[in-house]
């Protein structure tokens, strides 16, 4: 079944204990993406990956980092993170980065505090 | 700065019925246009998108239309069945593809037995 894989679904840290999340897709595909999902201000892009190795920052990059060392994976890093990391992500991923459809995963549920 | 956004939180339309959910861009320079339907718990769903080169693209019980004039979007649903209850969300981009994808706030559609 084509998917977009992330883990953990649910998490609760505590500020400045470095955490993964993972991402992983079966489809083959080039492009990748996170996202955070917030109240009142939709869909926010944290990072992008048009290919391995080729990683950009999206609109709300600080607090995070990725890599793209294989096409299937892009985790989402969060090195010392802080509550108002607090948020929904999702990854997500599509053939290639001009195509439209772009499959996401179900979300990762991060609270820190 | 740019923005996408929707010019109601909620709908709610009876079951069978059609239903229009709205969307006004403000960057004269997008020219890709998608929506995205989010299911309770769930990531969003690709549902139909529309390049600046065309006004209406029509999918299975969805219509798209696109109003440059005005920068306007609208996402019709024919025959409204329980299952379309979700968060409808439109996103753009300036390059023709999900590199820089800006996605509005959502809209709420409750489809009433």
């Amino acid at each position: 079944e084509a998917q977009v894989t992330q883990n953990p679904r649910y998490l609760i840290t505590v500020t400045g204990k470095k955490l993964t999340v993972t991402c992983s897709q079966n489809m083959n595909h080039e492009y990748m993406s996170w996202y955070r999902q917030d109240p009142g201000l939709g869909l926010r892009q944290i990072y992008y990956s048009m290919n391995v190795e080729v990683t950009d920052k999206g609109d709300v990059p600080e607090g995070y980092k990725v890599s793209r060392k294989e096409k299937r994976n892009f985790p989402l890093i969060l090195e010392s993170p802080s509550p108002n990391q607090t948020s929904l992500y999702f990854c997500a991923s599509s053939l290639r980065f001009n195509t439209g459809e772009l499959f996401f995963g179900e979300g990762s549920r991060l609270t820190v505090l | 700065g740019e923005s996408v956004g929707l010019h109601l939180p909620t709908l709610s339309v009876q079951e069978g019925d059609n239903s229009i959910i709205n969307c006004a861009y403000s960057n004269s320079a997008s020219d890709y246009f998608i929506w995205y339907k989010q299911e309770s718990g769930k990531g969003p769903q690709f549902i139909i998108d529309i390049r600046s080169n065309m006004d209406k693209r029509q999918g299975q019980r969805v219509t798209v239309l696109l109003n440059k004039t005005v920068k306007h979007l609208s996402l019709q649903i024919a025959a409204t069945q329980p299952g379309d209850s979700a968060v409808y969300f439109c996103a753009e981009s300036s390059n023709f593809g999900n590199e820089k994808l800006t996605f509005g706030t959502g809209t709420r559609l409750t489809i009433i037995p």
